[in-house]
């Protein structure tokens, strides 16, 4: 089945810092989401990527969809506290028939010191 | 608060029990999907459902169950429970325009259960 690899597990930046994570799929993507876990939270949506190359910013953060729909990137610059959080990428793949579900990565805990 | 609501917060119960996990979801939402979170095997896709019927379907032990009602609520039913249960279950809420596949998920508190 669908695989989709998330690095780091951990992360720990000093503030001010940039932070990266890494999600890679074993198959194409036909869109792939982002979700932000604080610590004792619940997933919340950050964004979703559809089309090979896109590119998506959103204040300091920046998604990228890999040109082969195969991976994706969030970039965070100058982290600050309110950064703290474990960040989840959620892809959907192509299906001959029917109906697919979110396959998550395991999240990119980013910690970060002041 | 994202909209959507679930009960109970915690529920302790015993091996080979059944549990009842509820869900209600934004108002206007017709989709909703269940989730299993543990520390291990992070967050796994269990069950869709859209407007009463079964949508999609992840990777759900055959002991765990799900409906979704008239009113658009949605029950995550879990028997002869076991140790390795023990997780936090969230349930998720999307609009469901025709035409697109996947749209944002909205994701309530979650029920935190422990199986003892």
């Amino acid at each position: 089945g669908q695989q989709v690899m998330q690095i780091p597990q951990y992360q720990h930046v000093q503030e001010g810092e940039d932070f990266t994570t890494y999600c890679n799929s074993s198959t194409t993507l036909s869109n792939i989401q982002w979700y932000k876990q604080r610590p004792g939270g619940h997933p919340v949506f950050l964004i979703q990527l559809v089309k090979s190359g896109e590119v998506k910013k959103q204040k300091r953060l920046t998604f990228q969809f890999g040109e082969a729909k195969k991976n994706s990137s969030l970039h965070i610059t100058a982290t600050q506290t309110t950064d703290v959080g474990t960040y989840f990428c959620a892809g959907l793949g192509y299906s001959g028939g029917g109906a697919d579900g979110l396959t998550f990565g395991k999240g990119t805990h980013l910690i970060i010191q002041p | 608060d994202s909209g959507v609501t679930q009960t109970p917060k915690h529920l302790i119960t015993a091996t080979g029990q059944r549990v009842t996990l509820r869900c209600s979801p934004r108002s206007g939402d017709l989709s909703v999907y269940w989730y299993q979170q543990s520390l291990d095997q992070g967050l796994q896709f269990l069950i869709q459902y859209y407007n009463g019927e079964e949508r999609a379907k992840g990777n759900i032990l055959e002991r765990f169950s799900a409906q979704q009602f008239p009113d658009l609520h949605s029950e995550l039913n879990l028997s002869s429970l076991e140790l390795g249960d023990s997780a936090l279950y969230f349930c998720a809420s999307s609009v469901q325009p025709q035409g697109k596949r996947w749209y944002e998920q909205f994701f309530g508190p979650g029920t935190r259960l422990t199986v003892l």
